[in-house]
């Protein structure tokens, strides 16, 4: 069972331009994790974000939790060829002895020079 | 160096073979897992460690299975191999329960198994 999406799937622009990239979910998470992988490698953690409504920057990226802690986004500004990947969200949840971290379906970006 | 490696990264068997492939990371994590990565479906979650002798299943456990004799290694051991489970394989760890919700995984380069 997939709890996690993420849209668009696939994202290709020039550089300079914005983007957004959603990750939704019908679960609340007690935390929630951007992740982004390059070919042949694993993935690396960009954010964590823990409270509702949070928001968190990291340098041109934004990244936002929503009220409900069901869902998040991430916004490039002006992104760079250097922002090329796959990026991944990620939720963690715990309780009743389980810990597990759910991913999305990821969404693949393409920036154009 | 900080790191989780894996072993082999690339492998190409048949089906039924008995293959096993390692993971070993050296920051004392409490916390371990697995994942296979297949496109259009993300990361899905084989099996988790919380510690040693300490492990339970993910969303998708059925075909594998794993041990934890040691802090630093979580193999992951694949009885008898069948094609649908050719798969990209991460294995990744994190600092442990305590601090859950906010740890960063750790992942390895990844293994790409292929099984004929």
């Amino acid at each position: 069972t997939q709890l996690l999406e993420q849209s668009p799937q696939f994202l290709s622009i020039q550089e300079g331009e914005n983007l957004t990239v959603y990750c939704n979910s019908s679960s609340v998470f007690s935390s929630l994790q951007w992740y982004r992988q390059e070919p042949g490698e694993g993935p690396v953690l960009l954010v964590t974000v823990v409270t509702g409504g949070e928001v968190k920057k990291l340098k041109r990226l934004t990244f936002q939790f929503g009220d409900a802690r069901k869902d998040s986004s991430l916004h490039i500004t002006a992104a760079q060829t250097g922002d090329t990947g796959l990026y991944l969200c990620a939720g963690a949840k715990s309780g009743s002895g389980t810990y597990k971290y759910i991913f999305g379906t990821g969404t693949r970006l393409k920036v154009l020079a | 160096e900080a790191q989780v490696t894996q072993n082999p990264r690339y492998l190409i068997t048949v089906t039924g073979k008995k293959l096993t492939v390692t993971c070993s990371q050296n920051m004392n994590h409490e916390y371990m897992s697995w994942y296979r990565q297949d496109p259009g479906l993300g990361l899905r979650q084989i099996y988790y460690s919380m510690n040693v002798e300490a492990t339970d299943k993910g969303d998708v456990p059925e075909g594998y299975k794993v041990s934890r004799k040691e802090k630093r290694n979580f193999p992951l051991i694949l009885e008898s191999p069948s094609p649908n489970q050719t798969s990209l394989y991460f294995c990744a760890s994190s600092l442990g329960t305590d601090l859950f919700n906010t740890g960063e995984l750790f992942f390895g380069e990844g293994s790409r198994l292929t099984v004929l």
